[in-house]
């Protein structure tokens, strides 16, 4: 199994680019979220989903978009690139919140 | 607002010796706090977790104690290896959301 899959891995934009970090899990788990890893601040929760067609905002949700059209997938979208949005991005997923998370390797964003 | 407040940011063991990493909580469902450990490169992996019913828990060298009325838990490695150097993180879910701690940098010197 390949469990949570990101890409790209490693990313560099401009200020204003706007960009797509994919996330997709093959366990058929129905949470998935969107954390920002940094340095001293531990992860951030940015956007989380239930289910197929559910989603709501975390802890630092402003400048970035969600969807969830399948179980398998939910991509991250940057809207406008800011240079405070370089970060470690990580995926997880979860049968519930309740039981262990699966994370993905992370992607590696560098906005300058 | 944080969630969930972790101590030490860092720490350095001996080879042999205790790692002890704290979380303190302020508002929980109550009904799951997970341990996560992090290698360089890669993403959090679950580690320990404990449930409300039981006041201890332990796997292997790992244990998470839980001090319901101070709203503390703790993780203690007994016999710390240099292979567990690691980030580790604390977490309580609440409501649709994981807090998380601001993790623990431990580093076992052989």
């Amino acid at each position: 199994n390949a469990g949570v899959t990101q890409t790209p891995k490693f990313q560099v934009l401009k200020t204003g680019q706007s960009m797509t970090l994919q996330c997709a899990q093959d366990m058929n788990h129905e949470y998935m979220s969107w954390y920002r890893q940094d340095p001293g601040m531990g992860l951030r929760l940015i956007h989380y989903s239930v289910g197929a067609g559910i989603t709501d905002q975390g802890e630092v949700p402003n400048g970035y978009n969600v969807s969830r059209s399948t179980t398998e997938d939910f991509p991250l979208r940057l809207l406008s690139a800011a240079p405070s949005q370089t970060s470690v991005y990580f995926c997880a997923s979860s049968w519930t919140l309740n039981q262990p998370q699966h994370f993905g390797d992370g992607t590696r964003l560098s906005i300058l | 607002q944080q969630q969930v407040k972790q101590s030490p940011q860092s720490l350095i063991v001996q080879k042999g010796g205790i790692s002890i990493i704290n979380c303190a909580y302020e508002n929980t469902a109550f009904d799951y706090f997970p341990w996560y450990q992090q290698f360089p490169g890669k993403g959090p992996a679950l580690l320990i977790a404990i449930r409300p019913d039981v006041s201890e828990k332990k796997e292997g060298r790992f244990t998470i104690s839980f001090n319901k009325s101070a709203k503390q838990f703790s993780l203690h490695i007994m016999d710390s290896q240099p292979g567990d150097s690691a980030t580790y993180f604390c977490a309580d879910p609440t409501g649709n959301q994981f807090y998380f701690g601001t993790g623990t940098s431990l580093t076992v010197i052989p």
